[in-house]
């Protein structure tokens, strides 16, 4: 595709329920990440996956969290029993290769979940 | 661990102006140094990055950095700024020799560009 697409944009969740947000990474791009950014904070490190392995879950804030790439494309984020503190935007990026740390990541427009 | 300090939380300028923005990182070890935009109502995009080399790195839009190494520094510049600059900028790092390319971003700086 033309670039990293995320789906909803916009989630309006009640504190208790399950999300799941979508991240389409650029096509051929094989390693995707998972990001977190608060309110007048830069993003932070959630998650990466190199094809559908997930290599690195060191971000993660809770086992509430979960991610997963089973195809080596597509990826989910899912948020179980959602607290308000998880609201924040939830950006996804991807890079073509997974060999280097010098590879440009190439970022979605972001998910902002509010929970009331 | 990597940390980034951003100390110019807002920035407000007129067109033509200069701009530097700082960007302090701090690890022991050797980093890759990134510099993203994010336009309003956009997403991320990358300005431009520093790995090896000279140390003054050219990006898009007459924007450039200079990593100086001791002092851990990669402040962004550049010589005339335009209404279209208005943006948040993030500086970046990630650990070059462990195979992690996850980034450790700074807390941003907001650039008003006044017309």
């Amino acid at each position: 595709g033309a670039g990293v697409s995320q789906s909803p944009r916009y989630k309006v969740a009640k504190r208790g329920q399950d999300v799941a947000l979508r991240c389409d990474p650029i096509s051929g791009h094989v390693s995707l990440f998972w990001y977190q950014q608060a309110l007048g904070q830069g993003p932070e490190f959630l998650t990466y996956f190199q094809n559908e392995a997930q290599l690195d879950k060191s971000g993660l804030p809770s086992d509430r969290f979960f991610a997963e790439r089973p195809e080596g494309s597509v990826s989910t984020l899912k948020i179980q029993r959602t607290q308000q503190e998880d609201s924040a935007v939830y950006l996804c990026a991807s890079s073509l290769w997974a060999g280097g740390t010098q590879e440009t990541q190439y970022f979605g427009p972001g998910t902002r979940l509010l929970v009331l | 661990a990597q940390s980034v300090s951003q100390h110019n939380h807002h920035v407000i300028l007129s067109e033509a102006a200069s701009l530097e923005l700082g960007c302090n990182y701090s690890y022991g070890g050797t980093v890759n140094l990134f510099w993203y935009v994010q336009y309003p109502g956009q997403h991320l995009q990358l300005l431009l990055k520093y790995f090896s080399g000279d140390p003054l790195v050219k990006g898009i839009k007459g924007f450039e950095a200079e990593f100086i190494k001791s002092k851990f520094s990669f402040n962004l510049r550049k010589p005339s700024v335009q209404w279209s600059d208005t943006a948040e900028y993030f500086c970046a790092v990630n650990a070059r020799n462990t195979g992690f390319q996850k980034l450790v971003f700074g807390t941003g700086t907001r650039l008003l560009v006044s017309p």
